[in-house]
């Protein structure tokens, strides 16, 4: 079955340093891969995908993930985290069956202190 | 403004009422989706639809849920009987349909509270 786990619930970075949220993944063939985030009372935004190609990918708001085939895992980087970037990071696979209804993870809380 | 959006934002309601969400997809997408997000969870896929169509509901889609789109346009998402475990954050997400897997698009949401 396919499924998502992030195993870090919440995070707590300084200002300036550098961000990586871990993310592993369980689908059966090559997945379609997200990065959302999460304000509090907002929509889910996303900030990158994965579907082909190069491993690394560029998103938005500064943000890249690598996508390991060989350890199933999608983690999200950042080289210097903003307070305005303390949200929910949402990590989440694309199934091709049923209709490519979206799994996602239960999610890391980030935490910016000053 | 041209995403995708759901009515109301919040609703509060006694256990027992019944309850009805709207969503609005983006005009060319054929796929509308529903997801049910808990307190300190990702969400979770409820249904979609591809056009008028109800192709899939997950396990979690109790009897007292039911959703239509019955002009493969807007969609609603209809609480029977509610209880304070329906209490959560309802998703609309819609896609277009072209090839192999497509990027959905999300709604603000829905907050639903049962007292």
């Amino acid at each position: 079955a396919q499924s998502v786990t992030q195993p870090d619930i919440h995070i707590t970075v300084s200002e300036g340093a550098s961000l990586e949220l871990r993310c592993n993944y369980s689908y059966g063939a090559t997945p379609y891969l997200f990065w959302y985030v999460q304000s509090p009372g907002q929509g889910l935004q996303l900030l990158l995908k994965y579907f082909s190609g190069d491993t690394l990918v560029q998103g938005i708001k500064g943000f890249e993930a690598e996508f390991k085939r060989s350890q199933s895992s999608f983690n999200l980087r950042k080289p210097s985290v903003h307070w305005s970037d303390a949200a929910e990071y949402f990590c989440a696979v694309g199934a091709v069956t049923g209709g490519f209804k979206t799994i996602f993870g239960a999610g890391t809380r980030l935490f910016v202190k000053a | 403004d041209t995403g995708v959006s759901q009515n109301p934002r919040h609703k509060i309601t006694k256990r027992g009422q019944n309850v009805t969400f709207r969503c609005d997809p983006i005009s060319e997408h054929n796929r509308l989706y529903w997801y049910r997000q808990t307190l300190g969870q990702g969400p979770e896929f409820l249904t979609y639809f591809q056009n008028e169509a109800q192709l899939e509901k997950s396990r979690l889609l109790s009897d007292r849920f039911s959703a239509e789109r019955p002009k493969g346009s807007f969609s609603t998402l209809e609480i029977q009987r509610t209880e304070q475990g329906d209490s959560a954050m309802y998703l609309c997400a819609s896609s277009r349909v072209a090839g192999s897997y497509n990027e959905q698009f999300f709604g603000p949401g829905t907050r639903l509270t049962v007292l």
